[in-house]
């Protein structure tokens, strides 16, 4: 299958700053990638849909200035977690699809965020 | 608005024991739906695809089926082993959008 990296897997930051979180396709070019949100013992929800060359997407309830998405080329988005606080401890996991495969999604490792 | 239920949401079988999960979901205008594994603090590993107009898919012990008309799939996993412990997901994608919809997942673990 195709292979989508995500960095880094795990961070911890002091409230206040901003960090960002890589999503890349390594064997594939992706016009679309997608970034979740999962919470202990839960499934995972959308927050965004990132198109390359334009402005994300997000779903309801996700505040975009918050949660910063850029999708700067075909195989790279970041997603930026502005002003960081405690409740926006998570684990953040992105997607991508790779065309031809029936678009199949593929997921990142995911990155464990702590702010303390 | 699309809603996918995994049932039961925990499973614990004897090693070596046949088992099936089970996917349900509303809005039977599905484009497709995946299968995924989840281990503990970990990324979502694809487990099987399956396409609108397929019945079913196999990868080695892993067999999931589909049946559009009544919103159900399956994922049958043959003699079960301890490292089959994950927690299962399956999510569906409708004709016109990308976004998947995933299920509330089921924590699977075969005691040795």
């Amino acid at each position: 299958g195709a292979v989508v990296s995500q960095h880094p897997s795990r961070v911890i930051c002091k409230s206040g700053t901003s960090v960002k979180i890589e999503c890349r396709s390594l064997d594939f070019q992706a016009t679309t990638m997608f970034w979740y949100r999962q919470f202990p013992k839960q499934s995972l929800m959308l927050m965004a849909t990132s198109n390359e060359g334009s402005k994300a997407t997000y779903e309801q309830g996700v505040e975009k200035d918050k949660f910063l998405i850029n999708h700067a080329s075909l195989t790279l988005s970041t997603l930026t977690v502005t002003s960081a606080h405690p409740e926006d401890s998570s684990f953040y996991i992105c997607s991508a699809s790779k065309e031809g495969t029936g678009t199949e999604a593929f997921f990142g490792q995911g990155t464990r965020l702590t702010v303390v | 608005k699309q809603e996918v239920t995994q049932i039961p949401a925990a499973l614990s079988v004897p090693e070596g024991e046949n088992l099936v999960l089970n996917c349900s979901f509303t809005d039977s205008a599905i484009y497709n739906l995946q299968w995924f594994r989840q281990d503990p603090g970990k990324g979502l590993t694809s487990l099987l695809l399956i396409q609108s107009s397929q019945r079913e898919q196999t990868s080695g012990r892993l067999n999931a089926s589909l049946d559009k008309s009544s919103g159900r799939s399956t994922l049958y996993i043959a003699a079960s082993q301890p490292g089959d412990s994950a927690t299962y997901l399956c999510a569906v994608r409708v004709f016109g959008n990308e976004k998947l919809t995933f299920g509330t997942g089921t924590r699977l673990t075969i005691i040795p």
